[in-house]
């Protein structure tokens, strides 16, 4: 099947940068992606979700922006804080019905480190 | 305040044995997702749920089973324990609104020797 994919698995910043995690995905009938963080020894957190409909969704300090020309979803951590410092999938899915439902495609996941 | 749990955290078992991996959640979601988590694959979808006696078979279901008997609880059970299931496992669920936002439990650390 189709999948999520990240273009880098490790990115290490200093303490107050940005940071941008990049992810492509191949399935065009998605019409929902989501950032999950993951801490070592925790199950994926909820970030932030954007809808196939727009391209541009910010949260507190996060940002996500979706490009469906280029399939590409993109992550940015505003100042970012050494307690970012996590493993960040991207994930797409289905909302509107058929066979992929309510499943949910995971990429590989970027090591995020941030450094004091 | 409403979370999704699992139980055991850590389980150690031999090759061949039954394993029950508890999942339980409160948020009252109809949807409940097994996944295993493996170095170099990522999230990987084992089973799913969209409600009471409801249950589907995802990408790498072989060799693990699930009941769904209420709304709460989504318990996956490995038949014969092998090694290649040595893994962490992860439990989520999801409102019918808006199936694919997830919400995970912390995980179970499950070791086949």
């Amino acid at each position: 099947g189709e999948s999520v994919g990240l273009h880098l698995p490790t990115l290490s910043v200093q303490e107050g940068d940005n940071s941008i995690i990049n992810c492509a995905y191949s399935n065009s009938a998605s019409d929902y992606f989501i950032w999950y963080k993951q801490e070592s020894g925790k199950g994926p957190q909820f970030i932030i979700d954007i809808r196939s409909n727009m391209d541009k969704r910010q949260g507190q300090r996060v940002t996500v922006l979706l490009n469906k020309t280029v399939k590409h979803l993109s992550l940015q951590i505003a100042a970012t804080q050494p307690g970012d410092s996590a493993v960040y999938f991207c994930a797409d899915g289905e909302v509107r019905g058929g066979t992929s439902y309510g499943k949910l495609t995971f990429g590989q996941g970027t090591i995020l480190t941030v450094h004091p | 305040d409403a979370e999704i749990t699992q139980s055991p955290r850590h389980k150690i078992t031999e090759t061949g044995r039954q394993v029950t991996l508890a999942c339980h959640q409160t948020w009252n979601h109809n949807n409940m997702f097994w996944y295993r988590q493996d170095l170099g694959h990522g999230l990987r979808l084992i089973h799913y749920s969209y409600g009471v006696q409801d249950t589907n078979k995802g990408e790498v279901s072989d060799g693990y089973s699930v009941s769904r008997s209420n709304t709460e609880d989504l318990p996956l059970t490995l038949e014969s324990a092998a090694s290649s299931q040595t893994s962490v496992y992860f439990c989520a669920s999801s409102e019918s609104s808006i199936a694919v936002k997830q919400s995970f439990g912390p995980g179970t650390r499950l070791t086949v020797l």
